[in-house]
């Protein structure tokens, strides 16, 4: 089964850091770019970053640019979100998702929920 | 960035009711438009992408068309799984956002 898995939600005080993780399985991680996506509560969502196939091209939203770091590995075949100098803003459940040929989010994973709160 | 505008925020409707949404782009973005269903503590689901087409297992009740600025979704005949959000969302740029979403609720 093609599966996507998140993982290292939870609580965070202003301006700490979380790392989120995203397992990957019943697909070849390697050849695939992979996205954040996330939706605060009651609100839309918010496409976030990408990494491409090998981690060589990132992408960001201007929200996060400069906190939060996108990465892969995968011998492990998993994806990370190194999030810095996080905001009440950024309370959020965080999605990963694959993209697909022709640019589309075709496997979603089933979120992780991050707190930021004094 | 690409700027993409959904109407109507929110809609009521019976069903069986033929059901539009339209989506905007703040520029052309030709094709690249995908749209997702959204349930209620559930993670999206792709329905359409490339603008108009179907993704598998999507009931072909569910139809789009556009391309450039402005896109549509079409729903056929409503039925009680369908009642959800509804999001467009650009791949064109390589910054992708998505519309703020279309809640489709029952009359």
């Amino acid at each position: 089964e093609v599966q996507l898995v998140e993982s290292g939600g939870g609580l965070v005080q202003p301006g700490g850091s979380l790392r989120l993780s995203c397992a990957a399985s019943g697909f070849t991680f390697s050849n695939y770019w992979i996205h954040w996506v996330r939706q605060a509560p009651g609100k839309g969502l918010v496409w976030v970053s990408r990494i491409n196939s090998d981690g060589s091209d990132l992408n960001y939203a201007d929200s996060v640019k400069g906190r939060f770091t996108i990465s892969r590995d995968n011998a492990k075949n998993t994806l990370y979100l190194q999030m810095n100098s996080l905001r009440v803003e950024d309370t959020a459940v965080y999605y990963c998702a694959r993209e697909g040929i022709l640019t589309l989010m075709d496997v979603w994973g089933q979120g992780t929920t991050v707190t930021v709160s004094s | 960035d690409i700027q993409m505008t959904q109407s109507p925020s929110s809609l009521s409707a019976s069903v069986g009711d033929r059901v539009t949404i339209t989506c905007r782009a703040s520029q052309s973005i030709s094709s690249y438009l995908n749209w997702y269903q959204q349930k209620p503590g559930k993670a999206p689901k792709l329905l359409i992408y490339a603008a108009s087409s179907l993704q598998s297992g999507v009931p072909s009740r569910f139809s789009g068309s556009g391309s450039g600025t402005h896109f549509t979704l079409t729903i056929s005949s409503l039925q009680p799984e369908d009642f959800a959000t509804y999001y467009c969302q650009q791949s064109y740029s390589t910054t992708w956002t998505f519309g703020l979403g279309t809640r489709v609720e029952i009359k």
